[in-house]
């Protein structure tokens, strides 16, 4: 089983509608979760870092459950400039100072925004 | 904005060559990541640094496989002897301790070894 894991779409999504994925994670103890956005040969920007308590960036959400040991993350209003694979990161080795940079990144969830 | 430059942007090489690939991570960065991305495995973790020292490189071939950072500016990544399975994009990212500022990646070099 893969430490992360994402469906890999893709997510048609009309113009204006709302798309919603999640991202699986093994490991209980970690500690720190993050969504990036990558477009085709480009590299990875990051969209969010996910808060315990779930955050909202404009038309962008992230909520975690560690009971099921899951991220999602929601887009509201689709703009066609939100085409893009989004990666779901994981810390996978728990919280401390010297390990929380061992980030394992999901194989990604494409997301395609259709006029 | 701040950015993290690598180069080459593009490598052909022949298989068995050396090949070193280049990072300077953003001004202040103390983290520098080695990342490699094909379209089977995804983004793998290869090697990181902290304040310049190694920390893990677990994830990298250590036959055929070097990383380092002779300072602070400059993180280097260097294949010898290449082969054709090396191929791929090779992304240097660079960040600090604070959470919500994650990493930033560079643009990657495209290898393709011959």
């Amino acid at each position: 089983r893969k430490e992360v894991e994402q469906d890999p779409g893709p997510f048609n999504v009309p113009e204006g509608a709302t798309v919603a994925f999640n991202c699986t994670y093994s490991n209980s103890a970690s500690q720190s979760f993050f969504w990036y956005r990558q477009d085709c040969r480009k590299e990875p920007k990051l969209l969010m870092s996910v808060y315990s308590s779930g955050n909202e960036d404009g038309r962008f959400t992230a909520q975690l459950n560690r009971a099921s040991q899951y991220i999602s993350l929601l887009i509201r209003d689709s703009k066609l400039s939100d085409s893009a694979t989004y990666l779901c990161v994981v810390n996978t080795e728990g919280g401390t100072t010297d390990s929380w940079g061992k980030l394992q990144f999901g194989a990604g969830t494409q997301v395609v925004v259709t006029p | 904005d701040a950015r993290v430059t690598q180069t080459p942007r593009h490598k052909v090489t022949e298989m068995g060559q050396e090949v070193t690939m280049r990072c300077q991570p953003i001004l202040g960065h103390n983290t520098v990541f080695w990342y490699r991305q094909t379209m089977m495995q995804g983004l793998e973790l290869l090697a990181y640094f902290r304040n310049r020292a190694p920390l893990d490189d677990s994830g990298m071939p250590k036959d055929r496989f070097s990383a380092e950072m002779p300072d602070a500016t400059l993180a280097t990544l260097k294949i010898q002897p290449s082969e054709p399975r090396d191929s791929a994009v090779y992304f240097c990212a660079s960040g600090t301790l604070i959470f919500s500022d994650g990493y930033t990646f560079g643009s990657g070099t495209r290898l393709t070894v011959v």
